[in-house]
């Protein structure tokens, strides 16, 4: 069963950092691209951005919203996928979801349950 | 950037009605659109992905039809599982957009 299961969310004042963990089970992790995807309280779905595979040397993708603050990695070793989010403003404040994205028939197939990020003083 | 507009924002319906949503993009995406249906508190759901192909174990009353600029996503025959929010999702080009969603409410 494909599980992703985020960790690493909370309070954090503006200007601040936070990392953001997902653990990945039950899929051969390293074969996949892996996007991040954001929600706002009460607001609908955003992109944040996405790392390939190894095979497509670990590029990434970014939403402008975010480009230049937040960098997405990834340990094919651990299955494990990260957020590293810096400069953090109140408008970054959304649960973020872990997804995983199906190359070979282009779609996000399967979603973490999230969790929350609050940017506030 | 490419815009993802839906239609309505809120609809009203009854159990046993036929409900279309659309989505429009602001330039072509051939059919590279997903539809997601998410609940409250849950993660968005995959519907439809290629516009009209529906995913696995998604009732055959959910329908995607489309393509360029133009797409549906249409419920036959509402269920009472079926009152949620839907996002078109374009991932033609970078960066990947969504629509803002559609909220169905019981009527």
């Amino acid at each position: 069963e494909v599980q992703l299961v985020e960790s690493g969310g909370g309070l954090v004042q503006p200007g601040g950092s936070l990392r953001l963990s997902c653990a990945a089970s039950g899929f051969t992790f390293s074969d996949h691209y892996m996007d991040w995807v954001r929600q706002a309280p009460g607001k609908g779905l955003e992109w944040v951005g996405r790392i390939r595979n190894k095979a497509n040397s670990y590029s990434t993708e970014y939403a402008a919203s975010v480009k230049g603050r937040f960098s997405i990695s990834r340990d094919d070793s651990t299955n494990s996928l990260y957020l590293q989010m810096n400069s953090l403003k109140t408008d970054d404040t959304a649960v973020y979801f872990c997804t995983r994205w199906d190359v070979r028939v282009s779609k996000i197939d399967y979603w973490g349950q999230g969790t929350l990020v609050t940017v506030s003083s | 950037d490419i815009q993802m507009t839906q239609s309505p924002s809120t609809l009203s319906a009854s159990v046993g009605d036929r409900v279309t949503i659309t989505c429009r993009a602001s330039q072509s995406i051939s059919t590279w659109l997903a539809w997601y249906q998410q609940k409250p508190g849950k993660a968005p759901k995959v519907l439809i992905y290629m516009a009209s192909t529906l995913q696995g174990g998604v009732p055959s009353r959910f329908s995607g039809s489309g393509s360029g600029t133009e797409f549906t996503l249409t419920i036959s025959s509402l269920q009472p599982d079926d009152f949620a929010t839907y996002y078109c999702h374009q991932y033609e080009s970078y960066p990947l957009t969504f629509g803002g969603g559609t909220k169905v409410e019981i009527k």
